[in-house]
């Protein structure tokens, strides 16, 4: 069974500091993975996606993220958080059937 | 505009009540999933159909129904709710089957809060 495991259930960086979302996952096949943001009061919106061509993924927004099969990770960065980033953070994971596995979530505040 | 749509957004019910929240989809996907949300356990799958007339069981399947009659329609049918049933729930769909599963972005509605009493 596939899983996703996202450390920190709450982050809270200053504008401008280098945001790191972190996401480990478990499959038993080559996975796909994604990251997506909720934004309050919205349905989630995909920020990137990881499907077995590059390892460095470039997404929306300024935010990207490497996929590191040795480590099982794909870890979500963006060099300066702006404001309008403060929102929640999805990792998830794809399986052969179809079946998409969410990770927990991860809060990220931005202090001014 | 490309969009899934649930129904009702906002719903109050009693226990036992049969309900059922409608979403559709106007970008001919064949993957249609649900999803219920709660807090601190992030998105749990509830069923998923990758075709007309094709449904699978996600983790929580449990109390809820599903039918794909159309390409466009995936209702979630909770025949007789319960307290442990509220929740925030979203449809959403995507298209791209790769070998080893859906690589597509997923499309999400807006969301349907629902309060079971």
């Amino acid at each position: 069974a596939q899983s996703v495991t996202q450390l920190g259930s709450h982050v809270s960086v200053s504008e401008g500091a280098l945001v790191l979302l972190r996401c480990n996952y478990s499959s038993s096949v080559p996975p796909y993975l994604f990251w997506y943001v909720q934004y309050p009061n919205q349905g989630l919106q995909l920020l990137l996606k990881y499907t077995s061509a590059a390892t460095l993924v470039k997404g929306i927004n300024g935010f990207e993220a490497e996929f590191k099969k040795s480590e099982t990770s794909f870890h979500l960065t963006k060099p300066s958080a702006h404001m309008s980033d403060a929102a929640e953070y999805f990792c998830a994971v794809s399986d052969v059937a179809g079946k998409s596995t969410f990770g927990d979530g991860t809060t990220l505040t931005v202090k001014p | 505009e490309a969009q899934v749509t649930q129904n009702p957004r906002y719903l109050i019910t009693v226990t036992g009540k049969k309900l059922t929240v409608t979403c559709s989809q106007n970008m001919n996907h064949e993957y249609m999933s649900w999803y219920r949300q709660d807090p601190g356990l992030g998105l749990r799958q509830i069923y998923y159909s990758m075709n007309v007339e094709v449904t699978d069981k996600g983790d929580v399947p449990e109390g809820y129904k599903v039918s794909r009659k159309e390409k466009r329609n995936f209702p979630l049918i909770l025949e007789s709710p319960s307290p442990n049933q509220t929740s925030l729930y979203f449809c959403a769909s995507s298209t791209q089957q790769g070998r080893y599963g859906n690589t597509g972005e997923l499309f999400f509605g807006e969301g349907s809060r629902l309060t079971v009493l």
